[in-house]
């Protein structure tokens, strides 16, 4: 498996302007999690999934941002409109469960900047 | 979840065994003890985790206490590639709430 898929891997933007970034799970995977890191305050988690249905989004930071999973393949995270304090990496990661490890799968991240 | 205290930052000599200590003193009975690596501009990769019995795999070994109150992760032969943050998480395993809550874990270096 090619394991989490995300893209873009970098992302410059100007405030003000929509960002959409994409993840695409390990195949058969249930649960899907998007999480933020910045040097202030690490990693965070924004929102997951258990088959393509939201389960928790406490940690959405605001009404900007969104996040969808039409099908299990696949997932968005959409910032609209963005701002400089939204620059952080995203990652996106999967998981199965049940399984002995109850493992998460990260993707390499997005790097987004917004000027 | 319980929270974990870990250090700062620690330094290892390349060939050596890193041992990572990590307090987790408000953990619950059925919590278990997960370690995650981030090596630098990659996403988290997850290492070991276990419960109350020591456990071993291809990447480290895990020594819990007995009272399960502390930890330590062991990279027996560090190399440069071992050079991540490593972060020490507590939860509960195999239940319908997944998160993981990462601290700011322990920066190690191996060096040359």
């Amino acid at each position: 498996d090619a394991g989490v898929i995300q893209s873009p891997r970098h992302e410059v933007t100007e405030m003000g302007q929509e960002v959409t970034l994409r993840c695409k799970p390990i195949s058969g995977h249930d649960y899907l999690f998007w999480y933020r890191q910045t040097m202030m305050r690490g990693l965070e988690l924004l929102i997951y999934f258990n088959n393509n249905v939201p389960i928790d989004d406490s940690g959405m930071p605001e009404d900007r941002f969104s996040a969808k999973m039409p099908n299990a393949s696949f997932s968005t995270l959409k910032i609209q409109p963005s701002e400089p304090r939204d620059s952080a990496v995203y990652f996106c990661a999967s998981s199965l469960v049940p399984s002995r490890a109850d493992t998460q799968y990260f993707g390499p991240g997005t790097r987004l900047t917004v000027l | 979840d319980a929270k974990t205290t870990q250090p700062t930052s620690m330094d290892c000599a390349e060939g050596r065994a890193a041992n990572l200590p990590c307090n987790h003193s408000t953990i619950s009975g059925n919590e278990y003890v997960y370690w995650y690596r981030q090596i630098h501009s990659q996403g988290p990769q997850y290492i070991i985790h276990g419960l109350k019995n020591n456990e071993t795999n291809e990447m480290a070994s895990l020594i819990i206490t007995e009272d399960r109150k502390s930890s330590t992760l062991i990279l027996p032969h560090a190399t440069l590639r071992d050079t991540a943050v490593y972060y020490c998480i507590v939860r509960v395993a195999h239940q319908g709430a997944q998160k993981l809550v990462f601290g700011q874990g322990t920066r190690l270096t191996i060096n040359p």
